[in-house]
């Protein structure tokens, strides 16, 4: 099975730089998937990262580390509209996706 | 027009009904997914189709159904709802090469009273 940790909640300014870990204990991995789903509405994909190192795209950003079991998505510049849910997910090689239970970022004014 | 639709959008049914959530897409791709998701536990998978004839039970299949009428219908029943059945359900499409990268419907909001 999976297992993947990441802390519940993170509280930031406008303007600041939020970092949002996650563990992972996976059988078979493929990669790690982080997506972003606003309150009330779908998830959406954000990023992949299928090599250790990071990926950028704009404000966001991702890492991961395969030998750690670890990756973290980077927040920077926060706006008020980056207010939502993120959730890291594993692929492996049963060809699913296995979420965690997601860091509720708040950003305040 | 939305890529992933589902209906109904809200619904409230009671113990022991049956109901069946829709979900088509237009997306052409393979692969389409039911997750749930509960306050606090993040999206949990029902079941999933690689493709019209193929269907695979998830982590939390007891007590749902589905069916796969065609490449871009996949449908979600629960036999005899329950109230912990109450949550907010997912449908998700991917392509075969990409299953990382999901799709996902507006949801779908159950109360089972």
């Amino acid at each position: 099975g999976q297992s993947l940790e990441q802390p519940s909640e993170v509280t930031a300014v406008e303007g600041a730089i939020v970092q949002i870990n996650c563990t992972y204990q996976t059988s078979g991995f493929y990669g790690l998937s982080w997506y972003q789903q606003h309150d009330g509405g779908a998830p959406t994909f954000l990023s992949y990262n299928a090599l250790d190192g990071l990926e950028e795209t704009g404000r966001f950003s991702s890492f991961l580390s395969r030998s750690d079991s670890y990756g973290y998505l980077l927040l920077q510049e926060l706006q008020m509209k980056d207010s939502a849910s993120y959730f890291c997910a594993v692929t492996a090689n049963d060809y699913k996706l296995s979420f965690g239970a997601g860091t509720t970022v708040t950003v305040r004014a | 027009d939305a890529d992933v639709t589902q209906t109904p959008r809200n619904r409230i049914t009671k113990t022991g009904k049956r109901i069946m959530l829709e979900c088509s897409q237009t997306k052409g791709h393979d692969r389409m997914y039911w997750y749930r998701q509960d306050p606090g536990l993040g999206l949990r998978l029902i079941y999933y189709s690689f493709d019209v004839k193929d269907i695979n039970k998830g982590e939390i299949s007891d007590g749902y159904s589905v069916s796969r009428q065609a490449q871009a219908k996949f449908s979600l029943s629960l036999e005899s709802a329950i109230p912990n059945q109450t949550a907010l359900y997912f449908c998700a499409t991917s392509d075969s090469g990409a299953v990382e990268t999901q799709y996902f419907g507006p949801g779908t909001r159950l109360l089972v009273l």
